[in-house]
């Protein structure tokens, strides 16, 4: 089955660096790729996504990068704030069909005002 | 967007018990949901895909006949944990599919 690695764990930024997370996954039939949010004892929200025809994804201060042939994709924030101090896990799946994502790790950003 | 709602929030059991957690799809139908736990700090672990009509599938090392699972309609899913031990505790989140994946809000279970 599908296995996603994540890293850093954790990643402590000051307000206004940029941050980066990391994922890599290992099955190439993998094709849809969501990131989600989640705050301490809420649910996962969903910030962004990516499918496997694009190479990049950007919405306001998030952007996402894809690198099929590398299997591996990342997570951007710019001008971090510190309410986007939250735990963020990065998924795989094959969309479309009976959808069920694996998840990542998680990686507990901290950032700093 | 679509609406995942959960119930309980939280609860709070002796050992022994049973307890059943109600997944719903407010604004939309779901033939599918999932089952997650998630330990503190820890990533979701899926423990089940609920099926509407059929028998749910397990996901390896989660036992059926412990935590069962019933899709009675397109829009209500539940998890029952039997014999609560507090090594149940945990925090239980589904989810349901439209287009993406929509979370419910989750349930603490604190198994005394």
């Amino acid at each position: 089955g599908e296995n996603v690695e994540q890293h850093p764990s954790t990643l402590s930024v000051q307000e206004g660096d940029s941050a980066v997370i990391k994922c890599t996954y290992s099955d190439s039939a993998s094709n849809y790729f969501p990131w989600y949010k989640q705050e301490l004892g809420k649910r996962p929200q969903l910030i962004i996504d990516i499918r496997s025809n694009v190479g990049e994804k950007k919405d306001q201060r998030i952007a996402v990068t894809l690198n099929k042939t590398a299997k591996h994709f990342s997570l951007h924030i710019t001008e971090t704030q510190p309410e986007d101090s939250a735990v963020y896990f990065c998924a795989a799946s094959i969309g479309g069909g009976s959808y069920i994502p694996t998840f990542g790790r998680g990686t507990s950003l901290i950032v700093h005002p | 967007g679509a609406v995942v709602s959960q119930h309980p929030s939280r609860v709070i059991c002796k050992s022994g018990t049973s307890v059943k957690i109600e997944c719903r799809s407010l604004d939309f139908q779901a033939t599918t949901m999932f089952w997650y736990r998630q330990f503190p700090k820890q990533s979701l672990m899926l423990m089940a895909t609920s099926n509407e009509g059929s028998k749910a599938t397990y996901e390896q090392g989660v036992e059926k006949d412990k935590f069962l699972i019933n899709h009675a309609s397109l829009t209500l899913s539940t998890l029952t944990v039997t014999s609560a031990h507090p090594e149940d505790s945990s925090f239980y989140i589904c989810s349901a599919t439209s287009r993406e994946q929509f979370f419910g809000p989750g349930t603490r279970l604190t198994v005394l």
